[in-house]
C-alpha cells in the first residue's frame, strides 16, 4: 500500500495567516492527491484534487501544489471558518489511503 | 444536487456482523462512478474499505480480507455494507461517498457510528 506520511499532526493560526499542511507519500503518485476538510460532526468535504484543482465552490483561499511524492495544501487567509481536520489522500493505486490527518485552530 | 445517508445499527456484538445502507438521493448509482465505504477510527485514522461501481463490480480493500461485501439494490438506489466476525477495534464512524473521476470523494454522507461491544 502507499503511504500517507501528513505534517503537522495539529497546528494552531492567527486569522488572516497563511497555513501549510504538507503530505508526503511513500512514493510517486503522479499527482493523484486529493485534500479533505472535515469539520466536527460533519463528513468531509473535498476540498482539492489532483494535487492543484480546486472542487467548485471551495474559496479561492484555499490551493494546493506539489508533485512527485511531496504536496501540500495551502490556506492564503485563515478564517474562523477554516478550523477542522484536514486529510490528503491518494487515489493512484487501490487501496486509496489517507495521511492521519492535521487538526487546525485559530489561535 | 446528490446526497447519501447512512443508517443501520449503532451497537454490534463481536463476532457478528456490522450491516450498513448508504440511501442515494439525487442521482442514480447506475448512471456512473464508483460507490465506496470509508471509515474513521478514533483518532482521526481514516480506511477505505471498498467499493462498488455503477455496473456492480466490486473492489476490496486487502486489509479487510474476506470480510466484507458491499452489494446494492438497484430499485432503492442503495448499496450496502456488511462486514463480518467484527471486533471491537471495528469500531468507527461509517462513511459512504461517491468517487468520481480522479478517484476522489465528492459526496458523503453524514456517517454512522458503529460501536463493537458485549
Amino acid at each position: 500500500d502507499i503511504q500517507m506520511t501528513q505534517s503537522p499532526a495539529s497546528l494552531s493560526a492567527s486569522l488572516g495567516e497563511t497555513v501549510t499542511i504538507q503530505c508526503r507519500a511513500s512514493e510517486d503518485i503522479y499527482s493523484g492527491l486529493a485534500w479533505y476538510q472535515q469539520k466536527p460532526g460533519k463528513s468531509p468535504q473535498l476540498l482539492i484534487y489532483g494535487a492543484s484543482s480546486l472542487q467548485d465552490g471551495v474559496p479561492s483561499r484555499f490551493s494546493g501544489s506539489g508533485s512527485g511524492t511531496q504536496y501540500s495544501l495551502k490556506i492564503s487567509s485563515m478564517q474562523t471558518e477554516d478550523e477542522g481536520v484536514y486529510f490528503c489522500q491518494q487515489g493512484l493505486k487501490y487501496p486509496f489511503t489517507f495521511g492521519s490527518g492535521t487538526k487546525l485552530e485559530i489561535k | 444536487e446528490i446526497q447519501l445517508q447512512e443508517s443501520g445499527p449503532g451497537l454490534v456484538k463481536p463476532s457478528q456482523s456490522l450491516s450498513l445502507t448508504c440511501s442515494v438521493t439525487g442521482y442514480t448509482i447506475t448512471s456512473g462512478y464508483d460507490w465506496s465505504w470509508i471509515r474513521k477510527f478514533p483518532g482521526n485514522k481514516m480506511e477505505w474499505m471498498g467499493y462498488i461501481s455503477y455496473s456492480g463490480s466490486t473492489n476490496y480493500n486487502p486489509s479487510l480480507k474476506s470480510r466484507i461485501s458491499i452489494t446494492r439494490d438497484t430499485s432503492k438506489n442503495q448499496f450496502f455494507l456488511q462486514l463480518n466476525s467484527v471486533t471491537t477495534e471495528d469500531t468507527a464512524t461509517y462513511y459512504c461517498a461517491r468517487v468520481v473521476i480522479r478517484d476522489v470523494m465528492d459526496a458523503w454522507g453524514q456517517g454512522a457510528s458503529v460501536t463493537v461491544s458485549s
